[in-house]
């Protein structure tokens, strides 16, 4: 009975490909989130979703593209992918927007070769 | 100035011992503070959060916030080898979005 969970777990693609991650949570949570966590394990925000509406977009090539069809549910896809978009993403939600910890999926490890 | 700054690390402590994380954040007007533990090759996990100061405790676990100081803190009283971990200290705007540290990994040690 997973709360937020993400396909696949593991990605190895080659360079230039396009590739899709999907995440469902089934928390009832409003708000959704992308995180990237890097090599030396440091997480940073790539999008927020509250409600299938975009409220958070960081500095993130516009190759990577999210898209909410409802409230629990958000994919990421990557365009023409890079060797340094190799990382673990990961989806997280949130009761709402505001001072909510969050709850994350298992991650997707992108190896991109 | 990173925005969330956490003791570089690594920590290690004998188990039974108490360990300390320590977190300062930049942004005055952060609101909200949690702490997250990550098992190596698993995804963060919410262990404590805190929104005002002074300490909270839950079983093993104290959180400390000094607003004016712009520090939070995470103590793990009777520490165990299963506490070895990597500890995020996470910082909430008023937007929401949570702002992690580079994470502590403590190493508990029988």
């Amino acid at each position: 009975d997973t709360a937020v969970s993400q396909t696949p777990k593991y990605l190895v693609t080659q360079m230039g490909n396009d590739k899709s991650i999907k995440c469902e949570q089934n928390l009832g949570h409003d708000t959704m989130y992308w995180y990237k966590q890097d090599s030396k394990k440091f997480l940073k925000i790539m999008f927020s979703y509250n409600n299938k509406e975009l409220i958070i977009n960081e500095t993130v090539p516009n190759r990577f593209s999210p898209k909410s069809p409802d409230k629990a549910h958000l994919n990421l896809h990557i365009n023409s992918l890079e060797l340094g978009d190799s990382a673990v993403y990961f989806c997280a939600s949130s009761l709402r927007t505001g001072a909510y910890g969050y709850t994350f999926g298992s991650g997707t490890r992108l190896t991109v070769v | 100035q990173k925005e969330v700054e956490q003791n570089s690390g690594p920590l290690s402590v004998p188990e039974g011992a108490i360990a300390s994380l320590n977190c300062t954040y930049s942004d005055r007007v952060s609101q909200s503070f949690f702490w997250y533990r990550q098992y190596s090759g698993k995804s963060p996990e919410l262990i404590m959060s805190i929104y005002s100061n002074g300490d909270k405790e839950d079983g093993r676990f104290t959180a400390q916030l000094n607003k004016a100081s712009q520090y939070v803190s995470l103590l793990i009283r009777d520490s165990q080898p299963s506490d070895s971990a990597t500890y995020l200290c996470a910082v909430n705007g008023p937007a929401g979005k949570s702002t992690f540290g580079d994470g502590t990994t403590l190493t508990v040690k029988p």
